[in-house]
This record gives structure tokens, C-alpha cells and sequence, in this order.
């Protein structure tokens, strides 16, 4: 079974600062990541797919990288408005595995 | 708009069974296969289940946690997607999201569009 894990688990940043997050797969997953952000008591939202890329409407302040094992989400200047819990979600291995979430990272503000 | 509309959530005892409905709109229903996805009580995102659409054969796939009790079901004439949930367990608690699936005729990508939710609680 393929494994995600993310860190920070929570973090706590000041409006403006640049956030941080890596989520790695325990086996090679090409580009199949997908980034959600699920503000608190609301649905998850699509924000970054295959790994990069922007979905439609989503701020330009959200950023996707990396390929294989390892990637990072990026938010460049942190607003009010983005305290969320944020989860990477692999589709390497459909239909055996499914949809697989990391365990999320908690952003708040400082 | 793509609206999807989670329905049929309740409290439910210990082994009894549950129809979850999700109604749809805003799009062409039968062109998308659509996901499950549930979340317990404070914790994260759990995926549950999909449906293929009909021109991808129909098709199911589920969770090793739900399969075997768990069943996914569509009527694309009322672009309503079911989860029928038999033999519940408490560990069954939590919210359940209905999503539209991105697929191909190869697999499945992204679940680009989500309900509200509907909390379904297991307990005697």
C-alpha cells in the first residue's frame, strides 16, 4: 500500500509570510498528487493537481511541486482567509489503492 | 454552477443500515464518475468508494474498510449517486462527502467538486 505523510502536522504563520508544506509518498508516484485545502466545518476544495498545476479560480499565491516521492505545496504570502487544513491525496495506484490523503497539515495565523 | 447535494444521514444503531443520496446538478451527471469520501469526528479524509460512468462501464471500486458492506449505485436519469451503507460499525462514524471524479478510459484523477456533507452516526 502506498503511504503519505505530510509535516508539518500544524503551523502557525504571520499574514504575508511565505508557508511551507512537503508531503512524501512512500513509493514512486510520478506526478499523480493532488493538493486540498478544507477550511474549518466546510468541504475540501481542489487547489493544485497533478502535482503542479493550478485548478481553475485558485489564487495564484498556491504553488505545487515535486515528481516521484517527494513534493511541496506552497503558499507565497499567507492571508486570513487560508486557516485550513491542508491535504496532499495520491492516484498512482487505481484502482487497487483508490484515492489515498495524507494525514493533513493545520495552517493558523500568528 | 456544479452543486452536489449530500442527503439521508442520521443516527443509525450498530449493524442496521444507512442510504446516503447525492443529488446533483449544473452538469452533464452521467458523463462523471462519482466518489465517496468520509471523515470521522476530528480526524481526516477518508476515501470510500467511486462509480465509473455507464460509458466507462459503470463500474465500482471500494475501500478495503467498507468493502463487502458498502454499495455505490447511480441513476443517471435523476443524476442522483447512492451509498448504501449495510452492517454499520461505530468506526463508521463520520461525515460523508459526495465528489465528481476526473476520469479517463484509463483511471480516475481528481475529485474536483464536493458536497457539503452529511453526518452519519453510528451508535446504539
Amino acid at each position: 500500500d502506498i503511504q503519505m505523510t505530510q509535516s508539518p502536522s500544524s503551523l502557525s504563520a504571520s499574514v504575508g509570510d511565505r508557508v511551507t508544506i512537503t508531503c512524501q509518498a512512500s513509493q514512486d508516484i510520478s506526478n499523480y498528487l493532488n493538493w486540498y485545502q478544507q477550511k474549518p466545518g466546510k468541504a475540501p476544495k481542489l487547489l493544485i493537481y497533478d502535482a503542479s498545476n493550478l485548478e481553475t479560480g485558485v489564487p495564484s499565491r498556491f504553488s505545487g511541486s515535486g515528481s516521484g516521492t517527494d513534493f511541496t505545496f506552497t503558499i507565497s504570502s499567507l492571508q486570513p482567509e487560508d486557516i485550513a487544513t491542508y491535504y496532499c491525496q495520491q492516484y498512482d495506484n487505481l484502482p487497487q489503492e483508490g484515492f489515498t490523503f495524507g494525514p493533513g497539515t493545520k495552517v493558523d495565523i500568528k | 454552477e456544479v452543486q452536489l447535494v449530500e442527503s439521508g444521514g442520521g443516527l443509525v444503531q450498530p449493524g442496521r443500515s444507512l442510504r446516503l443520496s447525492c443529488t446533483a446538478s449544473g452538469f452533464t451527471f452521467g458523463d462523471y464518475a462519482m466518489s465517496w469520501v468520509r471523515q470521522a469526528p476530528g480526524k481526516g479524509l477518508e476515501w470510500v468508494g467511486f462509480i465509473r460512468s455507464k460509458a466507462y462501464g459503470g463500474t465500482t471500486e471500494y475501500a478495503a474498510s467498507v468493502k463487502g458492506r458498502f454499495t455505490i449505485s447511480r441513476d443517471d436519469s435523476k443524476s442522483i449517486a447512492y451509498l448504501q451503507m449495510n452492517s454499520l460499525k461505530t468506526e463508521d462514524t463520520a461525515v460523508y462527502y459526495c465528489t465528481r471524479v476526473r476520469c479517463s478510459s484509463t483511471s480516475c484523477y481528481q475529485l474536483d467538486y464536493w458536497g457539503q456533507g452529511t453526518l452519519v452516526t453510528v451508535s446504539s
